[in-house]
């Protein structure tokens, strides 16, 4: 069984540009989750969507960022424009459900660096 | 809002030696509680879980973990490490009764196996 895949693996910016992070979820999985983990840091949740409609994104600093899940699979998460604040390694996740219970699958996560 | 505290944010050992890693979370509400490894450059992987039943929980690679709910923690234990378990380990919680299948997760420990 194929991963949660993402992509890129590393992106290097500068401030006040803009950025974008791509996710593909294990297959069948209906619920995928965005994650921001800054160095020394647990992840945060950025997003949670099921199918293609957001479920919670009460962290995600709206001003600036945005996702969508076009077709409730492929996932898009976008900076724009870029902080130094926020570089971190994004992280996508996908579950089956929104059953607290199921365990979340991760991706290798992209690294953001912002100059 | 739930928190989680872990305690040591490195914990040094030698190869074949038991480890503790210690997780405190905050609220007395019933919880789900989870714990994940992240191996350098990668995502999260899932050790181990507890959803109810046992206090004693199994999980992948010879890790286990106990739920103590009168002192709201949930450690980690292995009775011999070896260098490959050299990693990072985060310890999350999940609210039962929350709306949502958000995980909160600690700051991490880094668990580093010397020969």
């Amino acid at each position: 069984e194929a991963g949660v895949a993402q992509s890129p693996r590393y992106k290097i910016i500068e401030k006040r540009q803009s950025v974008a992070f791509w996710c593909n979820p294990i297959s069948g999985h209906a619920t995928l989750y965005w994650y921001q983990q800054i160095l020394g840091q647990g992840p945060k949740l950025l997003i949670q969507f099921q199918n293609n409609g957001v479920v919670d994104d009460s962290q995600l600093p709206k001003d600036r960022f945005s996702a969508e899940r076009l077709k409730g699979v492929d996932s898009t998460l976008k900076i724009q424009p870029a902080k130094l604040e926020d570089s971190a390694v994004y992280l996508c996740a996908s579950s089956q459900g929104r059953d607290r219970r199921n365990t979340q699958y991760f991706g290798p996560g992209t690294r953001l660096t912002v100059l | 809002a739930q928190s989680v505290t872990q305690l040591d944010s490195q914990v040094p050992v030698f190869e074949e030696a038991p480890v503790e890693l210690r997780c405190n979370y905050s609220s007395s509400v019933s919880v789900y509680l989870f714990w994940y490894v992240q191996y350098p450059n990668q995502g999260l992987q899932l050790l181990l879980k507890y959803l109810s039943g046992s206090t004693l929980v199994k999980g992948i690679n010879g890790f286990e973990a106990e739920f103590n709910k009168s002192q709201t923690s949930f450690h980690l234990r292995k009775p011999s490490v070896h260098i490959s378990d050299t990693a990072e380990y985060f310890c999350a919680v999940s609210d039962q009764n929350s709306g949502y299948s958000t995980l909160t997760f600690g700051k991490g420990t880094m668990l580093l196996v010397s020969p």
